[in-house]
């Protein structure tokens, strides 16, 4: 059974870079694509982007130039630049499986921007 | 980005209720569609994927079925476990997008 335990700072001031981690055990890391969402309070889940275990990366488009997600020994990371206070959010790391589903996922991290 | 609705945005019922709920999408996704049950303060859940293939472990009082633009999650007696918020996504085409969720309260 696979778990994702994700962490990360969780009070960023404007400006500066979200960076978050999410390692994965009891699984296999190679064969999937590893991905991060977020719900912003009160919204609809947000597909921020992708990446599989060769570290070719996915994104929105809407996210594309502030957006990095990376690969490393099962785990995987994301990092947000200039983030300003629409990026707050529970964000999630989650596994994907071969039909494009979201089959499991971290406990979710709530990342406040203010200042 | 493909487009997704669902309605209700909420609905009231009991237990032993069957619930309905329908995700629309903006363009053709075949059955490249999800559907998630999530609960105050936690990750969503999958339950159905491919439109109605139920996931390991899930209750078989929920289905799935649909294709193209509409599709339908039913449960069909309600329990006080599900009470929760449901949301369909399409894996059709990147960006991955989602409904906006429909909340299931007691009545």
């Amino acid at each position: 059974q696979v778990q994702l335990q994700q962490w990360g700072a969780g009070l960023l001031k404007p400006s500066e870079t979200l960076s978050l981690t999410c390692a994965v055990y009891g699984g296999s890391f190679s064969g999937y694509y590893w991905s991060w969402i977020r719900q912003p309070p009160g919204k609809r889940l947000e597909w921020i982007g992708e990446i599989n275990h060769s570290g070719s990366p996915n994104y929105n488009p809407s996210l594309k130039s502030r957006v990095t997600i990376s690969v490393d020994t099962n785990q995987f990371s994301l990092k947000l630049t200039s983030v300003t206070a629409a990026d707050t959010a529970v964000y999630y790391c989650a596994r994907v499986e071969w039909l494009r589903n979201l089959d499991s996922w971290g406990q979710g991290t709530l990342v406040i921007v203010s200042s | 980005d493909i487009q997704m609705t669902q309605s209700p945005s909420s609905l009231s019922a009991s237990v032993g209720d069957r619930v309905t709920i329908t995700c629309r999408a903006s363009q053709s996704i075949n059955s490249y569609l999800n559907w998630y049950q999530q609960k105050p303060g936690k990750a969503p859940k999958l339950l159905i994927y491919a439109a109605s293939s139920l996931q390991s472990g899930v209750p078989s009082r929920f289905s799935g079925s649909g294709s193209g633009t509409d599709f339908t999650l039913t449960i069909s007696s309600l329990q006080p476990e599900d009470f929760a918020t449901y949301c369909c996504q399409q894996s059709y085409s990147t960006p991955w997008t989602f409904g906006q969720g429909t909340k299931v309260e007691i009545k």
